[in-house]
């Protein structure tokens, strides 16, 4: 199957700073990418869509200026938590779909964030 | 309704097969998956049925969908220690791109 790689793995950050988490699709173009939030022993919760060259596309609850989504690129697409919170600490999970892909997503590896 | 219902926990001996359970609510969906979380790590995607197919079999894992009573489940056949994870059931809804997930089910296989 196509691969997604997240970056970092895992993350440790004082309260109030910014971090940056990435998204790659390697071996083929994401036309769309959505990034998750999973809650321990939880499901996921789909944070936003994002398409490539536009804004993205926010679920209901979701703060836009926090968690900024950019998608400059059919292979990269990143999520900054800006002035990170404790609550902000969770585990992010990012998947991408290429153009031709009408029944699958593939997911990254996930990243650990954690807000001290 | 917009829940996707699994039970939480399942527990099996190895080598028996296993099977997943999953309910769903929206009669529009179109494609419905099965994924599988490993311990710290992502979603792997198991397989995936057309919601005009009744069932679906790759390998050791066999699908079966019942879509009057919205109903999915997933059997695992000679359940292995390495099948031990967190099983998500999800479905795509008409011709939306987002995937709704299930609560997830934790698989415990015993020796």
């Amino acid at each position: 199957g196509a691969v997604v790689s997240q970056h970092p793995s895992w993350v440790i950050c004082k309260s109030g700073t910014s971090v940056k988490i990435e998204c790659r699709s390697l071996d083929f173009q994401a036309t769309t990418m959505f990034w998750y939030r999973q809650f321990p022993k939880q499901s996921l919760m789909l944070m936003a869509t994002s398409n490539e060259g536009s804004k993205a596309t926010y679920e209901q609850g979701v703060e836009k200026d926090k968690f900024l989504i950019n998608h400059a690129s059919l292979t990269l697409s990143t999520l900054t938590v800006t002035s990170a919170h404790p609550e902000d600490s969770s585990f992010y999970i990012c998947s991408a779909r290429g153009l031709d892909m009408n029944t699958e997503a593939f997911f990254g590896q996930g990243t650990r964030l954690t807000v001290v | 309704g917009e829940d996707v219902e699994q039970s939480l926990f399942l527990s099996v001996r190895e080598g028996d097969s296993s099977v997943i359970n999953c309910t769903y609510t929206d009669s529009s969906s179109t494609y419905l998956y099965w994924y599988k979380q490993e311990p710290g790590a992502g979603l792997q995607l198991l397989t995936y049925i057309f919601s005009n197919m009744d069932m679906k079999q790759d390998q050791r894992l066999t699908v079966l969908l019942n879509k009057k009573d919205k109903h999915l489940s997933l059997r695992i056949a000679d359940t292995q220690t390495g099948d031990s994870a967190i099983y998500f059931c999800a479905e795509r809804r008409g011709g939306g791109n987002k995937l709704t997930f299930g609560t997830g089910t934790q698989l415990k296989v015993e020796l």
